[in-house]
């Protein structure tokens, strides 16, 4: 059974730093694109990064380039996000998700909350 | 990387079909046939329910289907169920190699 469990996200202040984890299970993941995908409190979903299987690709939505970093961690099973200079309008849930190369997320984790405030 | 569009609400009875549209542009939806359709219930995570347009994944019922024509994807579904009250999303392949979602659909069942 595929499994994705998100943890790191908390309450964090604006121009904080934050890292996010994904530990994946279940399947072989060093076969498969990995995506992060987040939603704002009551709000839609935005797509926020993706990730080939050996790490060498690594697209980003605009709002995020230069701040977040998409990585992983093969031999760990284990995706990432490191985010920095956080902003308010970073706060949401982010979820991690086994992904296609034209990024159709056919699995999800639970999600964590990011929550970005002073 | 603007958003796709989609209409805010949709509704219907039990045992109707109803259509959600998802519009874009030429730079998204009507290059690429990497059109993918999401159902989410509140609290729950998105669950994926069409694939390349009109692809569904294992387990996911035959009343859900979709297409595509220009800019705009839409997705129908038949014989509604109680159940299948929830968001809907839409997300297409974008230049760039990015990817975009809609805004989001409200299905309620009458």
């Amino acid at each position: 059974e595929v499994q994705l469990v998100e943890s790191g996200g908390g309450l964090v202040q604006p121009g904080g730093s934050l890292r996010l984890s994904c530990a994946a299970s279940g399947f072989t993941f060093s076969s498969h694109w990995m995506s992060w995908v987040r939603q704002a409190p009551g709000k839609g979903l935005e797509w926020v990064a993706n990730i080939k299987e050996d790490g060498s690709e690594k697209k980003y939505v605009d709002s995020v380039k230069g701040r977040f970093t998409i990585s992983r961690d093969n031999a760990k099973n284990s995706l990432y996000l490191q985010m920095n200079s956080l902003r308010a309008e970073d706060t949401a849930v982010y979820y991690c998700a086994r992904s296609t190369w034209s990024g159709h997320c056919f699995y999800w984790g639970q999600g964590t909350l990011v929550t970005v405030s002073s | 990387q603007s958003a796709l569009t989609q209409p805010a609400s949709v509704s219907g009875s039990p045992g109707q079909s109803i259509t959600i549209s998802c519009t874009g542009t030429s730079s998204d939806v009507g290059s690429y046939d990497y059109v993918s359709w999401y159902q989410q219930h509140p609290g729950k995570a998105p669950k994926l329910m069409i694939y390349d347009v009109s692809n569904r994944p294992s387990g996911v019922s035959d009343r859900f289907s979709g297409s595509k024509s220009g800019n705009t994807a839409s997705l129908a579904i038949s014989g509604l169920q109680a159940e299948d009250e929830a968001d809907y999303y839409c997300s297409s392949y974008a230049s760039s190699s990015t990817r975009v979602f809609g805004g989001g659909t409200k299905l309620t069942v009458l």
